[in-house]
């Protein structure tokens, strides 16, 4: 079976601060990893996706991720949030041809 | 390009009431999806599509129903609207599914209230 699991509900931020969101994987083998993110009252967007070669995953709007399979962990960085940041980000996964499975979201809060 | 386009945006229906949310994609897209997503419970899959006329289940298809006639739509049914059926509904599609160019693009979702 293949879950992931995001141990974070909410997370408070400085504008500014660096971050860094946790996601966990399940799964028998190397796994199609993705984080995507979900402004309020829209749909989700792809930030990055980790298929395989370099662990560490460059993506949209200045995010990074990195694979640690030793861990099984994709957790999303950011060294400088913004306050545009603030929004839910979910974690996926999809191993070979099955489903792909989504975390439970982490929302995001952006103090000044 | 719109991209993926749902409607309605909201909508409230009555215990036993039935509706159809709509989905469309102008990107020649394959792959399409029907989630729910309900608060602190993530995206659950209802129904998927591979290309037109194909359907198949997801992890929660009960109480709903699809169909896919052209590649550009892909409409869920509600037939008998229940409370639990509660929820915001995404549609997404997708180019390739299970291979490094993946990427599903989602529709700004639909709130359904059933009351």
């Amino acid at each position: 079976a293949q879950s992931v699991t995001q141990p974070d509900i909410h997370i408070t931020v400085s504008e500014g601060a660096s971050l860094e969101l946790r996601c966990n994987y399940s799964y028998g083998a190397t796994p199609y990893l993705f984080w995507y993110v979900q402004s309020p009252g829209q749909g989700l967007q792809l930030l990055l996706k980790y298929f395989s070669g370099d662990t560490l995953v460059q993506g949209i709007k200045g995010f990074e991720a990195e694979f640690k399979r030793s861990q099984s962990s994709f957790n999303l960085r950011k060294p400088s949030v913004h306050w545009s940041d603030a929004a839910e980000y979910f974690c996926a996964l999809r191993g070979g041809f099955q489903k792909l499975v989504f975390g439970t979201g982490t929302r995001l809060l952006v103090s000044p | 390009n719109a991209g993926v386009t749902q409607t309605p945006k909201f909508r409230i229906l009555k215990i036993g009431q039935s509706m159809t949310l709509q989905c469309a994609q102008d990107m020649n897209h394959n792959y399409m999806y029907w989630y729910r997503q309900d608060p602190g419970m993530g995206l659950k899959l209802i129904y998927y599509s591979v290309g037109a006329g194909i359907t198949d289940k997801g992890e929660v298809p009960n109480g709903y129903n699809v169909s896919r006639s052209t590649t550009e739509d892909f409409p869920l049914r509600l037939e008998l609207a229940a409370p639990s059926q509660t929820s915001v509904y995404f549609c997404a599609s997708s180019y390739r599914q299970g291979g490094p160019n993946e990427k599903l693009f989602f529709g700004s979702g639909t709130q359904l209230s059933v009351l």
